[in-house]
């Protein structure tokens, strides 16, 4: 079954950097794009960006341009999402979940299954 | 303040009906772009609970129904059940953003 394994817990000090992977199994990882999404404590879900696992491309949201890094590596159906420049806002849970279609993404399709989350503390 | 408004809570009885609205604009719903649903029980990820905007995956009970009209959409619950009550997020396309943006979410509870 198709299985998003995400890395465990980190805490950084702000002005640091953050790198999150996620490791998917049971499809093939080159034929569907992966999505972030982040969600702070009692708060909403908000989409970082996207990446195709096949070329690397990569399209993200426009709060996070500049900060924000996607990249894979093929070899291990890893991909992985580093923040940068981490504030105390970005205290959240960071999950990255497949795109529901097969192959091309313009962003806006449906995302499941998803990963089970990574908690990023940022706290001086 | 999130692209997409849902309002924060609704609440129904056992057994009643319920809809959660999802706002949007010309940049996004308005422009035809697909909404889709999510349902996030405490502690846990979001699954997706209807797609293409009236798509129930596989799993999913036709209790769950959706809609989309101009620049809003609406998920509707009938014959509500206790594992229902969970959080409610509805997501689309904005082409002004060029990305998926997400509504605010919408606590469901029993009265």
């Amino acid at each position: 079954q198709v299985q998003l394994v995400q890395s465990g817990a980190e805490v950084r000090k702000p002005g640091a950097s953050v790198k999150v992977s996620c490791k998917a199994s049971g499809y093939s990882f080159t034929s569907y794009y992966m999505h972030w999404v982040r969600q702070a404590p009692g708060q909403g879900l908000e989409w970082m960006g996207i990446i195709n696992p096949s070329g690397g491309s990569t399209s993200y949201a426009q709060k996070f341009q500049g900060r924000v890094t996607m990249t894979r590596d093929r070899s291990t159906s890893t991909v992985y999402m580093e923040l940068s420049s981490l504030k105390s806002e970005d205290t959240a849970v960071y999950y990255c979940a497949t795109d529901g279609a097969l192959g091309y993404s313009y962003g806006g399709n449906w995302v499941d299954p998803w990963g089970r989350g990574t908690l990023v503390t940022v706290s001086s | 303040q999130s692209v997409l408004t849902q309002p924060p809570s609704v609440s129904g009885a056992p057994g009643q009906r319920v809809t959660i609205s999802c706002t949007g604009s010309s940049s996004n719903i308005g422009a035809g772009y697909d909404v889709h649903w999510y349902q996030q029980l405490p502690g846990t990820a979001p699954k997706v609970l209807m797609y293409g905007n009236s798509n129930r995956p596989s799993g999913v009970p036709d209790r769950f129904s959706g809609s989309r009209s101009g620049t809003s959409a609406s998920l509707a619950i009938s014959g509500l059940r206790a594992e229902d009550e969970a959080e409610y997020y509805c997501q689309s396309y904005d082409s002004s953003l060029s990305g998926s943006v997400f509504g605010g979410g919408t606590k469901l509870t029993f009265l």
